[in-house]
């Protein structure tokens, strides 16, 4: 079975702390993602990586940033962590050049205070 | 870019009953169309999916359908069970190129009453 570990399930934060969101997979998947889910909003794409040291931005990018230094781990950086990036924070990888299925981590409830 | 709107997002029905669910999409270019299943405390699961040279699915109590022209794509499930309920989320992509993106409906809560 496909695995995606991600580091924590909760975290609490302060405002304009670096927070590390890690994400890691065990099938050699070439592509990874990261989502934020917010109530009524759905699934929204911050970042995604298709290789080692590859990203491109998502719908939205800003306050984020991202990092691929080994295929199998993505992390998602919050550079100066601020309240309304409160949120679930889900990673996800695919097999392929086009990313067919896509596969979940639990996902972390960062709480930004 | 793609835009998917996805309706209702809470959603009622006694066990044993039909539930549908029904989204709509922006970009004449998506042709690739699965549904996801997330479970309390879990990430999304892909439960089915449905490629825009087919108008419809179907896995034991789960069917898609998909109607190009009108730019929409229902996922209904049968026969409802308690384990059913969950939030379903739609998405749309292009499979074409170096596309790789999702783009997900908001999500629609499912609670199948025993």
């Amino acid at each position: 079975d496909v695995k995606v570990t991600q580091s924590s399930r909760y975290l609490v934060k302060r405002t304009g702390e670096k927070v590390f969101l890690e994400c890691v997979q065990d099938m050699d998947h070439e592509n990874m993602f990261w989502y934020r889910q917010d109530p009524g909003l759905g699934l929204r794409l911050i970042y995604f990586s298709y290789d080692v040291k590859m990203k491109e931005k998502g719908d939205i990018p800003e306050g984020y940033s991202v990092s691929r230094e080994k295929k199998e781990r993505f992390s998602l950086i919050l550079e100066s962590a601020s309240t309304n990036q409160t949120s679930m924070y889900l990673c996800a990888s695919s097999f392929g050049p086009r990313g067919y299925e896509q596969y979940f981590g639990p996902g972390t409830r960062l709480t930004v205070t | 870019g793609e835009n998917v709107e996805q309706h209702p997002s809470t959603l009622s029905v006694q066990e044993g009953d039909s539930a549908v669910i029904k989204c709509t999409y922006s970009d004449s270019a998506s042709n690739y169309f699965p549904w996801y299943k997330q479970e309390l405390g879990k990430g999304p699961q892909l439960i089915i999916d449905i490629r825009s040279n087919v108008g419809e699915k179907k896995d034991q109590r789960i069917a898609v359908t998909l109607n190009k022209t009108a730019k929409h794509f229902s996922l209904h499930i049968t026969e409802t069970q308690p384990e059913d309920s969950a939030v379903y989320f739609c998405a749309a992509s292009s499979l074409d190129g170096s596309a790789r993106q999702l783009t997900f409906g908001s999500g629609t809560q499912l609670t199948v009453l025993p």
